[in-house]
């Protein structure tokens, strides 16, 4: 238990549905992050959230929307994914958005696109 | 860009034997971070490494930030079946917040 709690766990979804992501963190944390984990690739760096606030979109199709309503929770909105789309998307959390903060991830969401 | 580079890929050992794998950067990282991962499941922190020469355990598990700050190592004492997993480190450079993460380091062990 890390204190990152992420649903669904697996989604299978075809091309024109529209679903979400999950994600809530329990560790009153001010950063929040969204990381796609693909085979044999490093993470990659989705979307930061800093009290609430977008701070980064690391060049993200406009298919994925994502959404912190308030600093506990945050959300991926997904709609007319692509099959190469198909991956395990992590959320984590930090403290602070700042170098020599510890990253604290969820279990991930497997994503199934067909 | 930066790179960080992970190695070995994979790993397969005996049960008890000890493990060593290790990251290097072609920059300079003020924290280092040690994350392992079981299939399914998103990775959970073993170590974290703060300064220069900082040497850490926790429990089997021993990390070091190197020297020179652009590489750290993670040995495993005694291995047992459960240390199965894939092994993530990741760097940080001062004045960032993005962590620079590793290809991974996939272990199994036989029993």
């Amino acid at each position: 238990e890390t204190g990152v709690t992420q649903t669904p766990r697996h989604l299978v979804m075809g091309m024109t549905n529209k679903k979400s992501l999950k994600c809530e963190q329990h560790l009153g944390h001010n950063a929040m992050y969204w990381y796609k984990q693909s085979a044999k690739k490093p993470l990659e760096l989705m979307f930061v959230y800093n009290f609430k606030e977008q701070t980064e979109n690391n060049s993200v199709p406009s298919r994925f929307s994502p959404e912190c309503p308030n600093s506990s929770h945050l959300f991926l909105h997904l709609h007319t994914l692509q099959p190469e789309d198909s991956a395990l998307y992590l959320c984590a959390s930090s403290q602070e958005m700042a170098s020599g903060n510890t990253i604290y991830f969820g279990e991930g969401s497997w994503l199934t696109v067909v | 860009g930066q790179q960080l580079n992970q190695s070995p890929q994979s790993m397969f050992i005996q049960e008890g034997e000890d493990v060593s794998m290790n990251c290097t950067s072609s920059s300079i990282f003020n924290t280092w971070l040690w994350y392992k991962q079981d299939p399914g499941e998103g990775p959970v922190l073993l170590i974290a490494l703060y300064k220069a020469g900082e040497l850490t355990s926790n429990g089997r598990l021993t990390a070091q930030f190197g020297i020179t700050r652009k590489d750290s190592f993670l040995n495993i004492s005694a291995s047992i079946p459960s240390d199965v997993g894939i092994y993530f480190c990741a760097g940080i450079t001062s004045g960032t917040y993005k962590y620079i993460f590793g290809t991974g380091t996939r272990l199994k062990v036989l029993a």
